[in-house]
C-alpha cells in the first residue's frame, strides 16, 4: 500500500519567517495530494491541494509544490503568523476505486510572535 | 450548507463493551469514510461506503464495522473494546465522480476514551 513520509516532525518559526514541510510518497499512481491543517482538538481542515497534472499551486500566503518524478511535495507558507501554529498533515489519494487518503505522520507547527 | 457532524463529542466506556457512533456527510455529498487518529498521529483510514455498501477496507478486525443509510449517514461500531481503541474517530464525505471531486472534508470527530 501507500506509504507517505512526512518532515520534519517539529518546526519552530519566528513570526513573518516561512516555514516548510515536506512529504514523499511511494505509489507512482497517486495523484491528489491535499494538506490539512488540525489545531488542538479540531477536525482536520484543507488549506490547500494539488492534483498530479500540476506542478504548483499558490492560494495567498500558502503553496503547495509537487514533483512526480522524485514522488515528494512540500507545503510553503510564507509570512509566517502566530494563527499558523498548528499540526499540518500532509495525505495522499492513489488511484483505486475508494480513493482513501493515506496521511503523514504530522508536522506541529509553533510560530514564536 | 451543512458541514459533515459527528455524534457524540465524547465517549467514555470500558474494555469489552461495544459503542456506535454517527456521522453525516455534508450537503450533496453520498460517500463516508472513517478514519482513527491516535493521539500525536496522522489519521488512518477505517473504511468507506458509498451506496450503502462497504466499498474498501483498511486494516482494521472485524471489530470494526459500519453501515450506511439511505440519507447517506453512517455509523461506525467497534465491539468487544480495548485499551488501543481510544482515538479520536473522524468522518469524512465526498461526491466523487472524477479526479476532480475527492475533496474530502471532515467532522468535528467523536473522541472515545477507553477505561
Amino acid at each position: 500500500g501507500e506509504n507517505v513520509e512526512q518532515h520534519p516532525s517539529t518546526l519552530s518559526v519566528q513570526e513573518g519567517d516561512s516555514a516548510v514541510i515536506k512529504c514523499t510518497y511511494s505509489d507512482s499512481a497517486s495523484n491528489y495530494f491535499p494538506w490539512y491543517k488540525q489545531e488542538l482538538g479540531k477536525r482536520p481542515q484543507l488549506i490547500i491541494d494539488i492534483r498530479s497534472n500540476v506542478g504548483e499551486k499558490k492560494d495567498q500566503r500558502i503553496a503547495v509544490t509537487l514533483n512526480k518524478t522524485a514522488k515528494h511535495f512540500s507545503l510553503h507558507i510564507t509570512e509566517t503568523q502566530p494563527e499558523d501554529s498548528a499540526v499540518y498533515f500532509c495525505a495522499v489519494i492513489s488511484s483505486g476505486s475508494a480513493r482513501q487518503l493515506t496521511f503523514g505522520s504530522g508536522t506541529q507547527l509553533t510560530v514564536l510572535p | 450548507d451543512a458541514g459533515v457532524t459527528q455524534s457524540p463529542t465524547h465517549l467514555i466506556k470500558t474494555r469489552g463493551q461495544q459503542v456506535t457512533l454517527r456521522c453525516s456527510p455534508k450537503s450533496g455529498h453520498d460517500t463516508v469514510s472513517w478514519y482513527q487518529q491516535a493521539l500525536g498521529q496522522g489519521p488512518q483510514f477505517i473504511f468507506q461506503y458509498y451506496e450503502e455498501e462497504e466499498r474498501q477496507r483498511g486494516n482494521f478486525p472485524d471489530r470494526f464495522s459500519g453501515h450506511q443509510f439511505p440519507n447517506y449517514s453512517s455509523e461506525l461500531n467497534v465491539n468487544a473494546l480495548l485499551l488501543g481503541d481510544s482515538a479520536l474517530y473522524l468522518c469524512a464525505s465526498t461526491f466523487y465522480r472524477g479526479p476532480s471531486t475527492d475533496t474530502q472534508y471532515f467532522g468535528p470527530g467523536t473522541r472515545l476514551t477507553v477505561l
